[in-house]
């Protein structure tokens, strides 16, 4: 099946930094989404990505779809405590866009 | 205010018993989908399904069961839990399959087979 390989890991920055993680596919995919995930709660859409080469912004986020649609990358830029949490790709290559595949996530802690 | 819910937020369940993860959602989704959460290997599709009446089986199918009745439910079904299902599930739900619609997650229930 699909897989996706996501990194880093994790990531321990100080606020103010930039954070940039991403992710490799097995496979081609037809859309790359990005999500945010708190403790003890379900993950959030951050971006989602429909085109290759797409770059899409929201806030303080940027992501990008590779125009090669095996690849994303997540930018966070100037980074504050909040933004501490697990970040997860995913994506899928067909038209049903809920079965996705997930990335294994990236730790991100944030020293104020 | 409209969403997922799921239910219990945790239990504790000795192997070999029989356990039902609830989820409902109000929103009138046509889409609905279990994952399961493990440290390091990201959310894995468990079942989905498209639409009232019908189930799909998603990546990790195996030891789970799911019924839709109707729009709002999906429970998740463990006939016989086993140690390695201890995990964080959660529910989801699109409005439909083909929109380009974001996935609306539950809270997740943290289930330990013990």
């Amino acid at each position: 099946g699909q897989q996706l390989n996501q990194s880093p890991q994790s990531m321990f920055i100080q606020e103010g930094e930039d954070v940039s993680m991403n992710c490799t596919s097995s496979s081609i995919f037809n859309t790359w989404l990005w999500y945010k995930q708190d403790p003890g709660e379900g993950p959030v859409l951050l971006i989602a990505l429909y085109k290759a080469g797409e770059l899409t912004s929201n806030g303080r986020l940027t992501a990008q779809f590779g125009i090669t649609r095996k690849d994303s990358f997540l930018n966070i830029s100037a980074s504050i405590p909040s933004d501490v949490g697990i970040y997860f790709c995913a994506g899928h290559g067909g038209t049903s866009y809920g079965k996705l595949t997930f990335g294994q996530g990236t730790i991100l802690t944030v020293h104020p | 205010i409209a969403g997922i819910t799921q239910a219990p937020t945790s239990q504790i369940l000795a192997a070999g018993r029989r356990m039902t993860l609830r989820c409902t959602q109000d929103m009138r989704h046509n889409a609905m989908y279990w994952y399961r959460q493990d440290l390091g290997l990201g959310l894995r599709l468990i079942h989905y399904s498209n639409t009232a009446g019908t189930t799909g089986k998603g990546e990790v199918p195996d030891g789970y069961s799911v019924s839709r009745a109707n729009t709002d439910d999906f429970p998740l079904t463990l006939a016989s839990a086993v140690p390695s299902q201890t995990s964080v599930y959660f529910c989801a739900s699109l409005p439909g399959t083909g929109l380009r619609q974001p996935q609306h997650f539950g809270d997740g229930t943290r289930l330990s087979i013990l």
